[in-house]
């Protein structure tokens, strides 16, 4: 099994791009979330999704968007690549009883 | 409402010393608490977690957390200190009555020296 998978490792993309992240999961659990992990601020929680077609916002959610159109697939979508969104993102699942997964996550680099 | 609150940003020890990583909560309901490890380069990794059983949790790598309620605190101890430790780790909570968001502190980068 992969787990958690995440594509790309990196990324950098110019003021005003856009791009999505890819994150997809093979261990059927439910639950899927977004954290953005920056140096002195511990993980922050992006947006998550408790199933497909579920999505609800995270503690910093202005600048991305989420779909969930398969319990394999959780995208993030960067709309409009600010240098404030410089991050390393992570993609994790979650079991029933709480227990995270994470992805490798993705380097991105806005300039 | 939760949170989690790491005392020191940075850890050092000795190999073979013991290792206590601090974590302080805050929840308006009963919590579920665990500890990350990260790597270098690397996803979060659980260490264990404390889910209102036994208030003394082992976990991976010898590593071993105690839930103390009356001080609302869950340290991450290790005896033993070994160079492969050196990592950052974060301890997190989530609320037992259905939430949805785990909360992480803002970790602790622990360096083992020789």
């Amino acid at each position: 099994n992969a787990g958690v998978t995440q594509t790309p490792k990196f990324q950098v993309l110019k003021t005003g791009q856009s791009m999505t992240l890819q994150c997809a999961q093979d261990m059927n659990h439910e639950y899927m979330s977004w954290y953005r992990q920056d140096p002195g601020m511990g993980l922050r929680l992006i947006h998550y999704s408790v199933g497909a077609g579920i999505t609800d916002q995270g503690e910093v959610p202005n600048g991305y968007n989420v779909s969930r159109s398969t319990t394999e697939d959780f995208p993030l979508r960067l709309l409009s690549a600010a240098p404030s969104q410089t991050s390393v993102y992570f993609c994790a699942t979650r079991t029933s009883r709480h227990e995270q997964f994470f992805g490798p996550g993705t380097r991105l680099t806005v300039l | 409402a939760q949170s989690v609150t790491q005392l020191g940003s940075h850890v050092s020890v000795s190999e073979g010393a013991l290792v206590l990583l601090r974590c302080n909560y805050s929840s308006s309901v009963p919590p579920y608490l665990f500890w990350y490890v990260q790597y270098p380069n690397q996803g979060l990794q659980l260490l264990l977690k404390y889910t209102s059983a036994a208030t003394l949790v082992k976990g991976i790598n010898g590593f071993e957390a105690e839930f103390k309620k009356s001080e609302t605190s869950f340290h991450l101890t290790k005896p033993s200190a070994h160079m492969s430790d050196a990592a950052e780790y974060f301890c997190a909570v989530i609320g037992t009555r259905g939430g949805n968001k785990l909360t992480f502190g803002t970790g602790t980068q622990l360096k083992v020296e020789l």
